[in-house]
């Protein structure tokens, strides 16, 4: 069966400082990754998506980014932390053919900036 | 554009009370329809799902149908409980899709 990790579950971060956000899924080979984040009491917004290695996709420009060095592993990153980079983080992944293309989420990061 | 739109919430039901969680959609084709469900603290999980009009999908004693006609995905569920209490979210993708578009989520209390 098919599993998703992320880690670290929480954090808490200066502004100004460094993120790394790491996500792997089990299972499956080749999946479509995605990085969102939920601001507190809010929706989803989809940040970062992938099909492959090396091919990411952003959906909103903003000083994170996303790499995917391995075809299971998904890393989120910023080099300078703001404070409204708090919230929580959730990767989800999907088989890239079968319909009808239902999502599967990991834990979530809970982030907090400083 | 494709859209999800959901009920405001919160939702505050009594335990046993019947629930309605209103979803319609605004889409140029035809999407597969999602429940994905958030308990506090944790990532979403899939609920239910239809890919065509007239399904009905089910799972935990909840219940959505796929309405074409009205453009619509309600969620029902006859008795809540208290561990029902979580956010519910709405969604849809289309064939060959890679991205799914999600409501903004609906909070439910269920009081004892």
């Amino acid at each position: 069966s098919q599993t998703i990790h992320q880690w670290p579950a929480t954090l808490v971060q200066p502004v100004g400082s460094p993120l790394s956000l790491e996500c792997t899924v089990e299972g499956t080979s080749n999946p479509n990754l995605y990085w969102y984040r939920q601001a507190a009491g809010r929706g989803l917004q989809l940040l970062f998506y992938s099909v492959g290695i090396g091919q990411i996709s952003s959906e909103v420009p903003q000083n994170l980014s996303a790499s995917r060095p391995q075809d299971r592993q998904f890393i989120l990153s910023s080099k300078k932390l703001l404070l409204s980079d708090s919230g929580f983080y959730l990767c989800a992944w999907r088989p890239p053919l079968a319909k009808p293309y239902e999502q599967y989420f990991g834990p979530g990061t809970r982030l907090t900036v400083t | 554009g494709n859209s999800v739109t959901q009920m405001e919430g919160p939702v505050t039901l009594s335990e046993e009370a019947f629930l309605t969680i209103n979803c319609t959609y605004t889409a140029t084709g035809y999407p597969s329809l999602f429940w994905y469900v958030q308990y506090p603290g944790e990532g979403l999980q899939l609920l239910l799902k239809a890919t065509k009009a007239d399904d009905k999908g089910s799972n935990k004693g909840f219940e959505a149908t796929y309405r074409k006609e009205t453009t619509s995905f309600h969620l029902e569920k006859g008795s809540v409980q208290v561990s029902d209490s979580a956010v519910y979210f709405c969604a849809l993708i289309f064939t060959g899709g890679f991205k799914t578009i999600f409501g903004a989520g609906t909070r439910l209390f269920v009081k004892a």
